[in-house]
């Protein structure tokens, strides 16, 4: 079964308008973590944002925010006032365990912003 | 300063050939991992390492050799290269579990088969 998975293999937004990339997740563990990566073009993989199992409000940095809800098992992450430079592949991945420090990743969903 | 560094960024080489791929992270992290990157942009974990210490193999073939020479370095050696070997790998770098650090990337090594 899918540890994670992203629903959404292609969206389109409009620049300055704000975009949801969808992402659950399957886990029995009570501790977890929850990671949204991107992908530009160029390859490399950047880290975006970070939600704790136990963190109880939601995690923001600049203009990404990840609508947590655990007992759904979601963990959207929310694009706000898109950029043109925001057009990547966006990954979400999750670490079981308080210990077990592998990252599953789901399969990308890929943003495109138009002017 | 690049903080996590993958050498060469691009391999073109033929099968049954044997190459490795250098990593360097300056960031002060105890735990290094190896990735790897379908043509579908599959991402999964094949190797970590925690203080020069094998902490996870994956169902990986053994014909791919992780090293670690000290904490800051974990190079990936692949023997007998085949066709399903291209991808891109990606070396990534963590203070390590226990603690909601992420993993940084480096910018990936793409792997072409001939």
């Amino acid at each position: 079964a899918q540890k994670i998975t992203q629903t959404q293999p292609g969206m389109f937004v409009q620049e300055k308008e704000a975009v949801t990339l969808d992402c659950t997740y399957d886990t029995s563990d009570q501790s977890y973590g929850l990671f949204w990566y991107k992908q530009p073009s160029s390859g490399e993989m950047i880290f975006l944002i970070y939600q704790g199992s136990y963190d109880e409000q939601n995690a923001t940095e600049g203009r990404y925010s990840l609508n947590f809800q655990k007992a759904r098992k979601s963990a959207n992450l929310v694009i706000s006032a898109s950029q043109l430079g925001d057009s990547a592949m966006y990954f979400c991945a999750m670490r079981e365990g308080m210990w077990r420090d592998k990252l599953i990743f789901g399969t990308g969903t890929r943003l495109q912003v138009f002017p | 300063d690049t903080a996590v560094s993958q050498t060469p960024k691009y391999l073109v080489t033929q099968m049954g050939n044997d190459k490795s791929i250098k990593c360097e992270q300056n960031l002060g992290h105890d735990t290094m991992y190896w990735y790897k990157q379908d043509s579908k942009k599959f991402l999964k974990i094949m190797f970590s390492y925690n203080n020069k210490e094998l902490i996870i193999n994956e169902t990986v073939p053994n014909r791919f050799s992780p090293k670690s020479p000290d904490k800051a370095h974990l190079n990936l050696h692949i023997n007998s290269l085949e066709l399903g070997d291209s991808a891109v790998y990606f070396c990534a770098s963590s203070q390590g579990p226990g603690e909601p650090w992420p993993q940084h990337f480096g910018d990936g090594t793409r792997l072409s088969i001939l």
